[in-house]
């Protein structure tokens, strides 16, 4: 069956550093990945998409990697901020149908 | 834009009784996406319409269960009768091939549901 993984425990980190979060997935041939935040209270906003084609990607402080051989994305914050202390999902979809398979979310705290 | 609209916010009812959870896409979209979040199985998906017509409701855990959308702006989701497993947050997001594209899912703020 279809399995997507990230660290369930939070990750804590120190101001000014960067946040690296993992997204491992099997048994799924995604066409794209993205990554939302989600804060308490709150639905899930999206912040990144990648393309199965696409090694990387770039938005201001936010980098996302996809390896397709290693069914693995990375996420990274650089800089970071208390401000970026939320929930982190990462989400495969397929280009048949418009469906997103969620992962279960990483916990980032950003001690200031 | 005032984005996704989600209705009522909280909702407290006893089991046995009728839930009937509220939905407003943003305007032009023509995806529409129901998720339920637990801490136990996260964030899930239910069933999702396109151009109002439903398209895969596969993740609609049993009978109990029903959605609509009569038009492009509102959508529902029914559960009757209710359980206390049926606790748990319920998204509503929609999507457009145009704005942004099909893939970018934008969410409303959530039911949460608590079934006594």
């Amino acid at each position: 069956s279809q399995k997507i993984e990230q660290n369930s425990e939070a990750l804590n980190i120190q101001e000014g550093k960067t946040a690296t979060l993992t997204c491992n997935y099997t048994n799924y041939s995604p066409a794209y990945l993205q990554w939302y935040r989600q804060d308490p209270g709150r639905g899930p906003v999206f912040l990144l998409l990648i393309r199965e084609n696409e090694k990387e990607k770039r938005k201001e402080r936010l980098k996302v990697t996809f390896d397709t051989t290693l069914k693995q994305s990375l996420f990274h914050i650089t800089a970071s901020q208390p401000a970026d202390s939320a929930t982190y999902l990462c989400a495969l979809g397929r280009n048949a149908g418009n469906m997103l398979t969620f992962g279960g979310g990483t916990r980032l705290m950003v001690k200031p | 834009d005032a984005g996704v609209i989600q209705s009522p916010r909280h909702e407290v009812t006893e089991m046995g009784q009728e839930v009937t959870l509220r939905c407003k896409p943003i305007s032009g979209h023509d995806y529409l996406f129901w998720y339920r979040q637990t801490m136990m199985r996260g964030l899930e998906l239910l069933i999702y319409f396109n151009n109002n017509v439903p398209i895969d409701d596969s993740g609609m855990p049993e009978d109990r269960f029903s959605a609509k959308m009569p038009n492009a702006s509102f959508s529902t989701l029914k559960i009757q009768p209710s359980e206390p497993r049926d606790s748990a947050v319920y998204f509503c997001a929609s999507s457009s091939f145009l704005a942004g594209g099909k893939e970018t899912q934008y969410f409303g703020p959530g039911t949460r549901l608590l079934v006594l």
